[in-house]
């Protein structure tokens, strides 16, 4: 199946620094999506990128696809505790409904020490 | 406004045994999804549905069934328990790229 290569695994990171992640692909999908999953929780859309190139921002939260579609990135800008979690990419192939599913990373571990 | 709802939250199966996970959304949406999320891992898609009467086999589809009778409804059957299905299981729908999630199944198969 495809691959979606998420790093880094967990970041350990004081209350106020940026945070960067970011998740690559052998393939190309047609949209990006960046997803939070709080404990006991199922995971929540954050950000979602629909063309190669296109930069979107979300509050604190930025995020790129990049121009070859098989790249994106993920930056939180001034951490504070609420940020803890993992943070998931997701891929998407096909366009127009998600028939096939979206293909997740393995997660970002967001971490912030007081 | 419910969303899509998971029952039970939690489980404990001895091996062999079978259950039903319930999922039930209503947000009218065609597309539903089951995933699920080891340890460390992403989430893995189990089988999806287009809509009701229809569904497909996702990524690691063994041991499992589902069934789509109404636009709703998307239960995942489990038929014979195994340890390797211990997971926390995670329902979802969509309606263009967005996915809503269930809150999960942590099943556990001892």
């Amino acid at each position: 199946g495809q691959q979606l290569n998420q790093s880094p695994q967990s970041m350990f990171i004081q209350e106020g620094e940026d945070v960067s992640m970011n998740c690559t692909s052998s393939s190309i999908f047609n949209t990006w999506l960046w997803y939070k999953q709080d404990p006991g929780e199922g995971p929540v859309l954050l950000i979602a990128l629909y063309k190669a190139g296109e930069l979107t921002s979300n509050g604190r939260l930025t995020a790129q696809f990049g121009i070859t579609r098989k790249d994106s990135f993920l930056n939180i800008s001034a951490s504070i505790p609420s940020d803890v979690g993992i943070y998931f990419c997701a891929g998407q192939r096909h366009s127009g409904g998600g028939a096939d599913g979206l293909t997740f990373g393995k997660g970002t571990h967001l971490i912030i020490q007081p | 406004n419910a969303g899509v709802t998971q029952t039970p939250k939690f489980r404990i199966l001895k091996i062999g045994q079978s259950m039903t996970l319930q999922c039930t959304q209503d947000m009218n949406h065609n597309y539903m999804y089951w995933y699920r999320q080891d340890p460390g891992m992403g989430l893995k898609l189990i089988y999806y549905s287009v809509g009701a009467g229809i569904t497909d086999k996702g990524e690691v589809p063994n041991g499992y069934n589902v069934s789509r009778s109404t636009t709703e409804d998307f239960p995942l059957r489990l038929e014979l328990a195994a340890p390797s299905q211990t997971s926390v299981y995670f329902c979802a729908s969509t309606s263009n790229w967005e996915a809503f999630f269930g809150q999960g199944t942590r099943l556990t198969v001892v």
